[in-house]
């Protein structure tokens, strides 16, 4: 079975740009929840989706959004990025909500 | 709130010697809690989980943890480390409210380094 899948690994981005992060999780995983982790903050939930609807968000500015698609697949959104925006940004995905869920290797993004 | 405390930012252990990364938990209910290890520029790799049941939870890799409800404990322990068990370790936990679906409290993390 095929993993967590995040396109792309790594991207530079200027300040103020936008960018569209990109998660394809397990096969037959409906829940797919995104992650920043920073050296300073550590690992920081964004929000949670299950069957392309929003279960929880975590506690980060509306420049932040994503969306689901009905294969599950998802993406997330930052807008007018900040310097600080710069982290490694995790996907997850889990087949329901009491077992584990399972990590991408992240997309590295640099803003400058 | 809910909270995961690691209070060792790092922990050394000769090869061969036992192993214990410490974390505390702090949430409405029963916890659902997890282990989790990431090495080097990778996403986060599953290790462990306590839903319920016996106290003693074995994972992968030779890893085992202990849940200790009145400490609200959830420490991860190795018999016998490995020089390649060495990476950042992650206690988290999620609520076990359906409301709290999906959303995973991370602690601060543990840099494990084992020296041979």
């Amino acid at each position: 079975k095929a993993g967590v899948t995040q396109t792309p690994r790594y991207l530079i981005k200027t300040r103020g740009q936008q960018v569209t992060l990109s998660c394809s999780p397990i096969s037959g995983h409906r829940s797919v929840s995104w992650y920043q982790q920073t050296p300073g903050q550590g690992l920081q939930f964004l929000f949670e989706y299950f069957s392309e609807t929003q279960r929880n968000k975590g506690n980060f500015p509306g420049r932040f959004s994503g969306r689901q698609f009905s294969n599950s697949r998802s993406e997330m959104n930052v807008s007018t990025l900040e310097l600080g925006d710069s982290a490694l940004y995790l996907c997850a995905s889990s087949p329901t909500w009491n077992t584990e869920a399972f990590f991408g290797q992240g997309t590295r993004l640099t803003v400058v | 709130a809910q909270s995961v405390a690691q209070p060792e930012d790092q922990v050394n252990v000769a090869e061969g010697n036992p192993l214990t990364v410490k974390c505390t938990y702090s949430v409405s209910g029963n916890p659902y809690l997890f282990w989790y290890v990431q090495y080097p520029n990778r996403g986060l790799q599953f290790l462990l989980k306590y839903i319920t049941g016996d106290n003693l939870v074995k994972g992968s890799y030779g890893f085992e943890a202990e849940f200790n409800k009145s400490q609200t404990s959830f420490h991860l322990k190795k018999p016998s480390a490995l020089v390649s068990d060495s990476a950042l370790y992650f206690c988290a936990v999620r609520g076990a409210k359906r409301r709290n679906t999906g959303k995973l409290i991370f602690g601060q993390g543990t840099t494990l380094q084992v020296k041979p």
